[in-house]
């Protein structure tokens, strides 16, 4: 059974970089019917796709937030991590990680259990 | 940008009652890429239904879903207390990608 895990810092200062690395179990990160993504979810509110990340490195970005995400992919750990920079109160949410079915169908068929990030001085 | 309407925003039934959610686009989307998750409090999303009619592994047959281009619906058949939640649409397009409806919560009336 694919298994994933968030990790990182549950607070982060405004103006700082919130880093999240996403632990896949069960299965490989390297599989090529897949991409790994990254979603978030403001406390009370709805999903928000933040990127997605294939095993090659090939990456795709929310456009809103494009500026300040970067994911990237380590093979031989089975993780793919998330950094985002410049961090505001508005970027507080539970951050997910989840792989993302990509071929004649596409959706996110496994989550993680979430993690939540508070940005706060 | 694909913006995804989901109407009701809250739909107050009993047990046992259908449940019909609605997910609409603002432009055509294939139908292989529309997805419906269901989210209960403190949990992470849990897929249910993808290429807009197929449910996935584990999930009930009284979830159902249908529809084409710009118009899709998420039909419970018999409501369980278990099914009581939060609904997602979303959908894989042009960009960005990937969006998200913003929910119907399913409610106890």
């Amino acid at each position: 059974q694919l298994q994933l895990q968030e990790s990182g810092p549950g607070l982060v200062k405004p103006s700082e970089t919130l880093s999240l690395t996403c632990t896949v179990s069960g299965g490989s990160i390297s599989s090529s019917s897949y991409y790994w993504g990254w979603i978030r979810q403001p406390p009370g509110k709805g999903l928000e796709w933040i990127g997605s990340i294939y095993y090659s490195g090939s990456t795709y970005y929310n456009p809103s937030l494009k500026s300040r995400v970067t994911i990237s992919v380590d093979t031989s750990k089975n993780q793919f991590s998330l950094k985002l920079s410049s961090v505001t109160a508005a970027d507080t949410a539970v951050y997910y990680c989840a792989r993302l079915v990509f071929g004649v169908v596409i959706h996110f068929d496994y989550w993680g259990q979430g993690t939540l990030v508070t940005v706060s001085s | 940008e694909i913006v995804l309407t989901q109407s009701p925003g809250t739909l107050s039934l009993s047990p046992g009652e259908r449940a019909t959610l609605s997910c609409r686009a603002s432009q055509s989307v294939s139908s292989s890429y529309l997805a419906w998750y269901q989210q209960k409090p403190g949990q992470a999303p849990r897929l249910l239904i993808y290429g807009a009619s197929s449910r996935a592994t584990g999930i009930p047959d009284r979830f159902s879903g249908s529809g084409s281009g710009t118009d899709f619906t998420l039909t419970i058949s018999r409501l369980e207390p278990e099914d009581f939640a939060v609904y997602y649409c979303q959908q894989y397009g042009s960009s960005p990608p990937v969006t998200f409806g913003p929910g119907t919560k399913v409610d106890i009336k």
